[in-house]
């Protein structure tokens, strides 16, 4: 069965970079048409989209984060690894890994998530 | 890129339909036939209940439908259940990225 989950440090001090590993299992991103995202949603408030990266290796990112934002993956691993530069407090948020199959072009919905990893930033 | 906008909250009696709109503009709603909506309850991660505007993943009560009209996307549920009181999140792909709704919260009173 397909499963995520996200790890990472709780707490990150302003202007430090946070690193999040998203390990999955049941499907393979070398997989054609196999996507992976980070999404997050700060307490209370929407979710926001982050950045995706592809079975090839492309990858895409918030417009409004793009500078701060890297994703890379490790097939081998079966992980996806999210780092964030330069965190303030407004960063604080709950951060998920979610796939995102994509059939002759199409893409269909996050199906599978992980469970979230809470992430504040704070002195 | 602007969040989609979705009404804030949505009430309804058991066994009565809803409807949440999620507008959005011709750069994404209206763009793609890639609109998606996601059930959240609290402190759960999102479940995908509708994808490519009205497909239903496998699982999925067909209860939950959806449809789009320009640059609005619209989730129904039909005979509302105790068990559908959660937040719902719409989202869109736009040019190489996506974009969520402000999220709404469905009461069932």
């Amino acid at each position: 069965q397909v499963t995520l989950r996200e790890s990472g440090p709780a707490l990150v001090k302003p202007t430090q970079t946070l690193t999040l590993t998203c390990t999955f299992s049941g499907f393979s991103l070398s997989t054609s048409g196999m996507c992976v995202s980070w999404i997050r949603q700060p307490p209370g408030k929407a979710l926001e989209w982050l950045a995706r990266i592809d079975w090839d290796d492309d990858k895409y990112y918030s417009t409004s984060l793009k500078t701060r934002l890297t994703i890379s993956k490790d097939t081998s691993k079966n992980q996806v690894v999210l780092t964030m530069t330069n965190m303030d407090p407004v960063d604080t948020a709950t951060y998920y890994c979610a796939r995102i199959p994509i059939s002759s072009g199409i893409p269909g919905g996050y199906d599978y998530w992980g469970q979230g990893t809470l992430v504040t930033v704070s002195s | 890129q602007s969040a989609l906008t979705q009404p804030a909250s949505v009430s309804g009696s058991p066994g009565q339909s809803i409807t949440i709109s999620c507008t959005g503009t011709s750069s994404d709603v209206g763009g793609y036939n890639y609109v998606s909506w996601y059930q959240q309850h609290p402190g759960k991660a999102p479940k995908l209940m509708i994808y490519d505007v009205s497909n239903r993943p496998s699982g999925v009560s067909n209860r939950f439908s959806g449809s789009k009209s320009g640059n609005t996307a619209s989730l129904t549920i039909s005979g509302l259940q105790a068990e559908d009181e959660a937040d719902y999140y719409c989202s869109s792909y736009t040019s190489s990225s996506y974009v969520f709704g402000t999220g709404t919260k469905v009461t069932v009173l």
